[in-house]
């Protein structure tokens, strides 16, 4: 079964600190990797693609490593705003369907 | 505004009475689909379609149904509701080029007494 693995947390992170979190993937033929942020009880919502090249915007980093089958996401300066879920999706290009991670959560505290 | 809607947005009901959760998308979107989301699970795709009148079955089809007569509209159907389909419902679309944005509706949180 093709799988999105995700370490489920929580991280428990203090404010102004930097956090990262990974993602690994068993499809090595996948093609689209994204991030999405899920608050509690809300829908979830796309922070960021990631790109072979990796992208950057404003604090946060996403990364992806093909020979590792994994993708990264990190969060510098982190603010309590941050505090949520990290969903990773990778896409199958043969069929168009999103393969969700079950989610990292993430807990920003002063 | 580009949105999904959902409706209802939270419905208790009882075993065996049907019921069923509409979703409507306004950005023209050819593929569409149902997720439940449980603790610890995560995000299940239960039905999608990728176009009028195409569907198909996800991870968790059963004891679900839904139809795709039009482009905007995915409705779920459930025919005789039972309490392990007591969970939080998400209808998505998107269009089909590589790198779409999916959306999400606000969700629908269903419980089967």
């Amino acid at each position: 079964r093709k799988e999105v693995e995700q370490d489920p947390g929580p991280f428990n992170v203090p404010e102004g600190a930097t956090v990262a979190f990974n993602c690994t993937y068993s499809n090595s033929a996948s093609q689209s990797f994204f991030w999405y942020r899920q608050d509690c009880r809300k829908e979830p919502k796309l922070l960021m693609s990631v790109y072979s090249s990796g992208n950057e915007d404003g604090r946060f980093t996403a990364q992806l490593n093909r020979a590792s089958q994994y993708i990264s996401l990190l969060i510098r300066d982190s603010k309590l705003s941050d505090s949520a879920t990290y969903l990773c999706v990778v896409k199958e290009d043969s069929n168009y369907q999103l393969i969700w991670g079950a989610g990292t959560k993430l807990i920003i505290k002063p | 505004e580009a949105q999904v809607t959902q409706n209802p947005r939270y419905l208790i009901t009882v075993t065996g009475k049907k019921l069923t959760v509409t979703c409507s998308q306004n950005m023209n979107h050819e593929y569409m689909s149902w997720y439940r989301q449980d603790p610890g699970l995560g995000l299940r795709q239960i039905y999608y379609s990728m176009n009028v009148e195409v569907t198909d079955k996800g991870d968790v089809p059963e004891g679900y149904k839904v139809s795709r007569k039009e482009k905007r509209n995915f409705p779920l159907i459930l025919e005789s509701p039972s309490p392990n389909q007591t969970s939080l419902y998400f209808c998505a679309s998107r269009g089909l080029a590589d790198g779409s944005e999916q959306f999400f509706g606000p969700g629908t949180r269903l419980t089967v007494l």
